[in-house]
């Protein structure tokens, strides 16, 4: 696609509840990465792939974070038994091969509010 | 443990008038930087980034100082606009770790006032 893309743009979701998100990286772009930004605070790594392998995923915060990646895509990031401090907005982003030349394209995020 | 940090969280300008932002780190091991640029609702956009080699780079009414001893970095923009009222994130990355991975600042708020 033109840019990177991700679904649901906003999630509601009651505490205790297991949601997932979604990221379709732009077309051919190999590394893929995950950042949540809390309120009032600067992007925070989540993981990194590279292809459909996963050689950083220093940032996943509890065991209840996992993410996936198949088909050297689409990405989905899943929060199992959500905790109001989990609210953030979720950001995907891709690029061919890290960032030396160009930075990484971002998508919009996803909005997650655990009420 | 904040390694990247921009420490002015929000800078009102005229527009015309010149606009620096500034972003201090504390890891030597960072060797490439970048500047990223957000609009409410939407993500982080590339905007201008300087390797560890440089001291200055360029592009059109952006540009970003290194000061490696010092261990800060700032964006300037003149003449600002208006349309670049948003929040404006520093970057750091360290080509050692092969993975592409972004230390990210708290942001700061510019705002332009015609």
């Amino acid at each position: 696609g033109a840019g990177v893309s991700q679904s649901p743009s906003n999630k509601v979701t009651e505490k205790g509840k297991d949601v997932e998100l979604r990221c379709d990286p732009i077309s051919g772009h190999t590394a893929l990465y995950w950042y949540r930004q809390r309120l009032g605070q600067g992007l925070e790594f989540l993981i990194y792939f590279q292809g459909n392998s996963a050689p950083d995923k220093s940032g996943l915060p509890s065991d209840r974070f996992s993410a996936e990646r198949t088909g050297e895509s689409v990405s989905t990031l899943t929060i199992q038994r959500t905790q109001q401090e989990d609210s953030a907005v979720y950001l995907c982003a891709s690029s061919l091969e890290g960032v030396w030349s160009y930075g990484y394209t971002f998508g919009s995020g996803t909005r997650l509010t655990v009420v | 443990d904040q390694q990247v940090k921009q420490n002015s969280p929000s800078l009102s300008v005229q527009e015309g008038r010149i606009s620096i932002l500034n972003c201090d780190y504390t890891n030597s091991m960072f060797d490439y930087f970048l500047w990223y640029k957000k609009y409410p609702a939407e993500g982080p956009t590339f905007l201008i980034s300087i390797s560890s080699i440089k001291d200055k780079n360029e592009d059109g009414r952006f540009t970003v100082f290194l000061n490696k001893s010092a261990k800060h970095l700032s964006l300037h923009i003149v003449p600002s606009q208006p349309g670049d009222s948003a929040v404006y994130f520093c970057a750091a990355s360290s080509k050692v770790s092969n993975t592409g991975k972004l230390i990210f600042g708290q942001g700061t708020t510019l705002q332009v006032k015609p």
